[in-house]
């Protein structure tokens, strides 16, 4: 089954404490991107990434740390939490960029106490 | 600042009536735009899309419009369905593989 997975769902942490948020897809595509949904806020880019090795800066990197050393994964890091990122993050994929439907994974909520 | 803007925050329909969302930016380059649909607990899922150069494009019951002089789109469900309940996003982006995202509307379709 094509599909973008994340892991983990769910993540309760405290600030400062190091994680890192897998994101892997299964269609070989090209382009893959992280947003995070916030209440009155919709959705914001936080990287994205064209192909193996490049990586770009959306409209929210502070604080955030991505790679894609292989074309399936692209894992989201968090060197230092803090609250402020407590969010519901998504990971999305597309075949050949932003004009090309994007698949979204299924959330990733994360809690910085 | 945000540069696509959905200004409500929710809509309520009655089934079978035409559900109607909209969507202002305020980029002057925005030349793609698309609709993607949320359930709660899911990922987005996507709707429809339309390039610049178009000022309509339908999929079924889906039709989007665009009116690049009033920075302005819609997306009219019509007839709309209890199935469509859901947390609907536009989406623009600017000849570049970023994307920006609208606050999003609340459908309700009352049955």
């Amino acid at each position: 089954e094509a599909q973008v997975t994340q892991n983990p769902r769910y993540l309760i942490t405290v600030t400062g404490k190091k994680l890192t948020v897998t994101c892997s897809q299964n269609m070989n595509h090209e382009y893959m991107s992280w947003y995070r949904q916030d209440p009155g806020l919709g959705l914001r880019q936080i990287y994205y990434s064209m192909n193996v090795e490049v990586t770009d800066k959306g409209d929210v990197p502070e604080g955030y740390k991505v790679s894609r050393k292989e074309k399936r994964n692209f894992p989201l890091i968090l060197e230092s939490p803090s609250p402020n990122q407590t969010s519901l993050y998504f990971c999305a994929s597309s075949l050949l960029g932003a004009r090309d439907t994007q698949y979204f994974g299924p959330g990733t909520r994360l809690t910085v106490l | 600042d945000q540069q696509v803007k959905q200004n409500s925050p929710s809509l309520s329909v009655q089934e079978g009536r035409i559900s109607i969302l909209n969507c202002d930016y305020t980029n002057s380059m925005f030349d793609y735009f698309l609709w993607y649909k949320k359930y709660p607990a899911e990922g987005p899922t996507f709707l429809i899309s339309i390039s610049s150069i178009k000022d309509k494009n339908e999929d079924g019951r889906f039709t989007v419009f665009l009116n690049k002089s009033a920075k302005h789109l819609s997306l009219h469900i019509v007839p709309s369905q209890p199935g469509d309940s859901a947390v609907y996003f536009c989406a623009a982006s600017a000849q570049s593989n970023q994307f920006y995202f609208g606050t999003g509307t609340s459908l309700t379709v009352i049955p």
